[in-house]
């Protein structure tokens, strides 16, 4: 049990739509990323919080995702106006800063399909 | 794009034998990390090795790292049908505004028929 959590697990939505995705990092924990996997893909980064401040954007991250930790602890991710290109898996992973030793831990993940 | 290619993309063993997997990566990097990921669910955090170390250990895994030639190597040993999962190896280059963002390569999933 890595103590991250993710909700929902599975999310089945109809294109077009819009769906939040919420993370429970580990409590202890200021950074927190959130990837993307496709199927028999490995996870590809997409965004990451340090505290509240998000410090990076991936280019995957269209202006259609929108990414959210106000209080530097959970955080949310929004996609609207889903595409079918959207299903994959949602990842959140966080971990304590400190230098060249970011062990990242992860949640079981919220599985977006858009049909 | 992905950094690190993992090989073999597929490995099927019997139980009890050894599993040794390649990832090769491009970039300079700060650490290495593998993960083991089973079916539909999320990733486990096996193990971290800094780019001045060459060799970690951490039960019955082993991970080697060779800078120079821009690889490391996860090996199982004594498998167990448990151990059937996808392992992933994911490179770090920390930055002040990524953090330690990694970039993972599309894996080796390994089947361990008892």
């Amino acid at each position: 049990d890595t103590g991250v959590s993710q909700n929902p697990r599975h999310k089945i939505t109809k294109r077009g739509q819009n769906v939040t995705f919420r993370c429970d990092p580990i409590s202890e924990h200021n950074r927190l990323y959130w990837y993307r996997q496709t199927l028999g893909q490995g996870p590809e980064f997409l965004t990451y919080f340090q505290n509240e401040a998000q410090l990076e954007k991936s280019r995957l991250l269209s202006d259609r995702f929108s990414a959210e930790r106000p209080k530097g602890s959970f955080s949310t991710l929004e996609i609207q106006r889903t595409e079918q290109g959207d299903s994959a898996m949602y990842l959140c992973a966080s971990s304590k800063a400190a230098l060249n030793t970011d062990t990242q831990y992860f949640g079981p993940g919220t599985r977006l399909t858009v049909l | 794009s992905q950094q690190g290619e993992e090989d073999p993309q597929a490995l099927s063993i019997q139980e009890g034998e050894n599993a040794t997997m390649n990832c090769s990566y491009k970039t300079s990097i700060n650490n290495l990390q593998w993960y083991r990921q089973n079916s539909g669910r999320g990733l486990v955090h096996l193990i971290l090795i800094r780019s001045n170390e060459r060799e970690k250990h951490s039960g019955r895994l082993r991970v080697t790292l060779d800078t120079s030639k821009k690889s490391s190597s996860l090996l199982i040993t004594a498998s167990r049908a448990a151990d059937t999962a996808s392992y992933f190896c994911a490179t770090g280059v920390p930055t002040k505004a990524a953090g330690n963002k990694l970039t993972f390569g599309g894996g080796t999933r390994v089947l361990v028929k008892p």
